[in-house]
């Protein structure tokens, strides 16, 4: 049902830099501020990136994200062990009275 | 900082009513701030919105599960629930509360596996 589209995997090596897609539409990514969150193995999720590109207290700034258009990204850069999680993009979409929508997820690996 | 913790039976029975609390400690249910709300994922799957209630009790529901469901505002106890009926085995997973403001989840709880079976 997601209307977010990540790409389901992504890798890296310690220290290399890793990108994230969050491709959307006019009606959630285009109008409505994006955010990202880090799931760890067997954790709840936990905000790391709030209104596009805006880090909560605690969130390390080697995690930044953007937007243009209908689409967003996240970085992360100087990939440590401990980055190794699902990462999932979201938005408010206001098309079907409302909806808060979820990316389909991207699973990171530090190789 | 706000803490919030789930509670409720982990095995429904298919076609029955699933039925989860969330109790809210380090602040007020009552607060203009937040939307109160609920998120579930399924076993090895991605996230879903399941709707969010505000202090006044009015409720935001994802339009996929809006006949099925409840989300109340207990203001009396800090706490804010669930219903969910003729649950089936698509909705098992597990189910977290969350804080959300604008576009933003803010806090989550440790979430609460809940599982439909015969």
């Amino acid at each position: 049902q997601s209307v977010l589209t990540q790409p389901p995997s992504a890798s890296g090596t310690p220290g290399q830099t890793v990108t994230i897609s969050c491709s959307g539409s006019s009606s959630n990514i285009g109008t409505n501020a994006v955010s990202w969150y880090q799931q760890l193995p067997g954790m709840a999720p936990k905000l790391l990136i709030f209104g596009d590109n805006q880090w909560p207290s605690g969130v390390p700034d080697r995690f930044s994200a953007s937007k243009s258009g209908t689409s967003a990204s996240l970085a992360i850069s100087g990939l440590q062990s401990e980055d190794e999680a699902d990462y999932y993009c979201a938005s408010w979409d206001y098309s079907l009275n409302g909806l808060y929508v979820f990316g389909t997820g991207t699973k990171v690996t530090v190789l | 900082q706000l803490q919030l913790q789930e509670s409720g039976p982990g095995l429904v029975k298919t076609s029955e009513t699933l039925s989860l609390t969330c109790t809210v400690s380090g602040g007020s249910i009552n607060s203009e701030t937040y939307y109160w709300g609920w998120i579930r994922q399924p076993p090895g799957k991605g996230l879903e919105w399941i709707g969010s209630v505000y202090y006044t009790g009015r409720t935001y529901y994802n339009p996929s599960l809006k006949s099925r469901l409840t989300i109340s505002i207990h203001t009396s106890k800090n706490q804010f629930s669930l219903r969910l009926t003729s649950v089936a085995a698509a909705d098992t997973a597990a189910y977290y509360c969350a804080t959300t403001t604008g576009s933003t989840v803010d806090y989550w709880g440790q979430g609460t596996l809940v599982t439909v079976s015969s």
